[in-house]
């Protein structure tokens, strides 16, 4: 199946610092990414929809100005948490869209854990 | 309610046997299903996708949806220590490579050798 990397897999950081997670489609080009966002014990919950080159869709609820994501190719989307506070410590994952031939999937990255201490 | 229910478990069973893990949804707008398996601290990976009633089988996997009940089931027969893990179900609107997806909360399972 493709892969879909993720950087750091892990990052500490302290309140009020802004943190950027990478999402990379390694073996294919991915127009759409998606960014989720997982608390202990709960399910994904999708933050935004971003697609190469344009502005990302985010859910309701989300801050925009809060999580920026920028997805200025088609192997590259980052998330950025902007004036990290510690609620905003979460497992972050992204997916990607593989539109290939046979079938069109999304595949996850293996996860970024954030701390906010 | 929720759009997509699913028991947390946690639920052991002992290896070889059969497990039987289920989501039911609420929205008859629905037409795709998946189910996702997650190890600790790692992404989701994709076992099966269906966008049919009825049955389909990948190896030890079946996935088994019932639209007309809102029904979606995920059998996994001899069951191994390696499939401990959380098992996602998921469901979206249209086909799901481009589509939100909309998640249970997963059930946490365990085989015990």
């Amino acid at each position: 199946g493709a892969v879909v990397s993720q950087h750091p897999s892990w990052v500490i950081c302290k309140s009020g610092t802004s943190v950027k997670i990478e999402c990379r489609s390694l073996d294919f080009q991915a127009t759409t990414m998606f960014w989720y966002r997982q608390f202990p014990k709960q399910s994904l919950m999708l933050m935004a929809t971003s697609n190469e080159g344009s502005k990302a869709t985010y859910e309701q609820g989300v801050e925009k100005d809060k999580f920026l994501i920028n997805h200025a190719s088609l192997t590259l989307s980052t998330l950025t948490v902007t004036s990290a506070h510690p609620e905003d410590s979460s497992f972050y994952i992204c997916s990607a869209r593989d539109a290939g031939l046979v079938t069109d999937t999304q595949y996850f990255g293996p996860g970024t854990r954030l701390t906010v201490l | 309610q929720k759009e997509v229910e699913q028991d947390p478990g946690p639920l052991s069973v002992p290896e070889g046997a059969i497990v039987s893990l289920n989501c039911t949804y609420s929205n008859s707008a629905f037409q795709y299903f998946m189910w996702y398996r997650q190890y600790s601290r790692k992404g989701p990976e994709l076992l099966m996708y269906t966008y049919s009633s009825g049955n389909k089988e990948d190896g030890r996997f079946t996935a088994q949806v019932d639209k007309s009940s809102k029904y979606i089931s995920l059998f996994i027969r001899d069951s191994q220590p390696s499939d401990s893990a959380t098992y996602l179900c998921a469901t979206s609107y249209r086909n799901f490579g481009n589509e939100k997806l909309t998640f249970g909360t997963g059930t946490r399972l365990t085989i015990i050798p």
